[in-house]
């Protein structure tokens, strides 16, 4: 079945550092792919999407490209904020079905 | 901006109780879902629901479990027999149309305790 795998967490840097958490995933056909951020406290915001191959979703900052070749979707930023501080989760959705699956998430410390 | 809502955000229930987890979906949404999150663990698919059926669900959702869309503005997620397992924060999602491609929006979520 469809499958996502995400780099273990915890992510701790310094402000300012870049940042990648790299996500790959398993899926027949070609899935739509999405990068959730969850807030302390908080429930699940979406931070960006792609839905075909070499799309590239960006907001805030964050950029992830569809690879369909390396079947990956990392997540980048060039210069993250203490307010970046979150648990980041890839996902997926497919064709004929209706849910997301998610990968275990990635939580990021960002110290001052 | 328009957000799903949920209630209530903290659920202390008795293993064995009934319970009923309630979610304001975006009003123009017609799909809707949910989640639920054991600690520590991935966030899981639940149930789908769309035009006042299940229209697709998880092994996790067994005869336990039961949605509802009693009116036209909240739908809510029945635990029957709570077990200690059940415990998690629940999240309910809405989207205008099917996930596939859609981009689902998340409630707060709903932390059951079960003791």
């Amino acid at each position: 079945g469809n499958s996502v795998t995400q780099m273990e967490g915890p992510v701790t840097l310094s402000e300012e550092a870049f940042l990648t958490i790299n996500c790959t995933y398993t899926a027949t056909g070609y899935p739509s792919l999405f990068w959730y951020v969850q807030y302390p406290g908080e429930g699940l915001q979406l931070l960006l999407k792609a839905t075909k191959a070499d799309d590239k979703g960006s907001n805030k900052g964050f950029e992830a490209t569809y690879r369909k070749e390396t079947t990956s979707f990392h997540l980048e930023k060039g210069s993250v904020q203490v307010s970046d501080s979150a648990v980041y989760f890839c996902a997926l959705s497919q064709g004929g079905s209706e849910k997301l699956v998610f990968g275990k998430g990635t939580k990021l410390t960002v110290n001052p | 901006e328009p957000e799903v809502t949920q209630t209530p955000s903290h659920q202390v229930t008795q293993m064995g109780q009934e319970v009923i987890l309630r979610c304001v979906p975006i009003s123009n949404h017609l799909y809707f879902y949910w989640y639920r999150q054991i600690l520590g663990q991935k966030v899981e698919f639940l149930v789908s629901f769309y035009n006042n059926e299940i229209s697709e669900k998880s092994e996790i959702f067994d005869d336990q479990f039961s949605v509802e869309r009693p009116d036209g503005s909240n739908f809510t997620l029945k635990i029957r027999s709570t077990k200690l397992e059940d415990s998690a924060m629940y999240f309910c999602a809405s989207s205008p149309r099917t996930g596939g491609t859609d981009t689902q929006y998340f409630g707060p979520g709903t932390r059951l305790t079960v003791l």
